[in-house]
């Protein structure tokens, strides 16, 4: 069973390029997350896709956009890459409940570096 | 802001039960504790999450005071391979507000 996929595991940009980082769901989960984790840092908090529709939105501007697919594949962009987009982006997957909220599964990351 | 704090750093030889404690004083009553660790170099991994009982399965044992302002996640028997950064993080189980925020999370070095 495969888990959580991300693609490509490593990025190098120049400031002001545009970047597509794509994501894999868990098999059974039909809800994606992104979160940017800073060196040191913990992750925080992007965005939340579910029936290909953004639901939550952490405080990022909109230069951060995503996508998800009918297969539950989920895309994030950046566009006009700033120097401090430099980061580990992690993709997590669960499954939707009306009742409790299943716990997150994580992809191994992309790490992008922009010069 | 995390609603969580942590220890920075902690140490644990290898074979001893390792506790690793968390304060969430601003708890509130629907709100669930969830433990993930990061060994490096990849994504965070889920470990456990209770709401007020203590909670135990194959990879760790969570315990919360009774006031539910505390926990502490035991490792029973520590591995090298448990050397990793473990978070702690409070969240609604239910509802519009899906998002974890972390905050920086212990760093668990286990010697052999």
């Amino acid at each position: 069973d495969a888990g959580v996929t991300q693609s490509p595991t490593h990025l190098i940009k120049t400031r002001g390029q545009q970047v597509t980082l794509r994501c894999s769901p868990k098999s059974g989960h039909d809800t994606v997350s992104w979160y940017q984790q800073a060196l040191g840092q913990g992750p925080q908090f992007i965005f939340q896709y579910y029936e290909e529709e953004e639901r939550q939105r952490g405080n990022f501007p909109d230069r951060f956009s995503g996508h998800q697919f009918p297969n539950y594949s989920s895309e994030l962009n950046v566009n006009a890459l700033l120097l401090g987009d430099s980061a580990l982006y992690l993709c997590a997957s669960s499954k939707d409940s009306p009742g409790p909220n299943s716990p997150l599964h994580f992809g191994n990351g992309t790490r992008l570096t922009v010069t | 802001d995390a609603k969580t704090t942590q220890p920075p750093s902690m140490d644990c030889a290898e074979g001893r039960a390792a506790n690793l404690p968390c304060n969430h004083s601003t708890i509130s009553g629907n709100e669930y504790v969830y433990w993930y660790r990061q060994i490096h170099s990849q994504g965070p991994q889920y470990i456990i999450h209770g709401l007020k009982n203590n909670e135990t399965n194959e990879m760790a044992s969570l315990i919360i005071t009774e006031d539910r302002k505390s926990s502490t996640l035991i490792l029973p028997h520590a591995t090298l391979r448990d050397t990793a950064v473990y978070y702690c993080i409070v969240r609604a189980n239910a509802g519009n507000n899906r998002k974890l925020i972390w905050g920086l999370g212990t760093s668990l070095a286990v010697n052999p």
